[in-house]
């Protein structure tokens, strides 16, 4: 599996966009980039999956640029409430775990 | 309403004592997962599930154990061979393969009394 490097934190003001990168620079072909928000003292929730350029949904956006060595997450105008950790994940969906990393911790400071 | 269900929400356990960790699914899942959080950390896999009848030990399962008699159903037993218990436990599963997009339940907080 590809290994991710994100970055530990981050502290935001409300209403700013906030881009959280990710390293992967072993990404294979097959692989995918998955997103991942977790509150505290809950489950992680998908937020976005892609695999080359941008896809965007109602939470996020996704960019990824033409080697996918990294993989960009958008919050547009953050809240108090995106406060949590974000984990990227990289992997083909097929027969092998997708690996859980530290995150990066968003604050998102009023 | 489908979902992953996570019982109990907190447990406790004594010192030499087995307990074991509910998780029950109703989409219709194959594959389901048990991943153990310590404060501050990202999550590691103890256990996974690809199909009934058959699991795979993760990166951390030692003083675990599992069981797939049910498609809906994953139960995971911290047995008294894990010496630090305490964590937040987490059960999730996903449509097909084990690479797939995972949906997580709620989460067990273990404490050892």
């Amino acid at each position: 599996l590809a290994k991710t490097t994100q970055p530990i934190s981050m502290d935001s003001y409300e209403g700013q966009e906030v881009n959280i990168t990710c390293s992967h620079n072993n990404i294979a072909t097959n692989d995918y980039i998955t997103w991942y928000q977790q509150f505290p003292s809950q489950g992680p929730r998908f937020i976005i999956q892609g695999y080359k350029t941008k896809v965007t949904n109602e939470v996020a956006s996704l960019f990824i640029p033409a080697d996918r060595k990294s993989s960009t997450l958008s919050l547009p105008r953050v809240s108090l409430s995106d406060t949590a950790v974000y984990y990227c994940l990289v992997g083909e969906g097929g027969n092998t775990p997708l690996v859980f990393g530290k995150g990066t911790r968003l604050s998102v400071i009023a | 309403d489908g979902g992953i269900t996570q019982s109990p929400k907190y447990l406790f356990r004594k010192e030499g004592q087995n307990v074991t960790l509910s998780c029950e699914q109703n989409l219709n899942h194959d594959a389901m997962y048990w991943y153990r959080q310590d404060p501050g950390q990202g999550l590691r896999l103890i256990y996974y599930s690809q199909i009934v009848n058959d699991f795979q030990k993760g990166d951390i399962a030692e003083g675990y154990s599992v069981s797939r008699e049910k498609k809906e159903s994953f139960p995971l037993t911290v047995t008294s061979a894990q010496k630090n218990p305490t964590a937040f436990y987490l059960c999730a599963s996903s449509i097909g393969g084990v690479g797939e997009t995972q949906y997580f339940g709620p989460g067990t907080r273990l404490l050892v009394l």
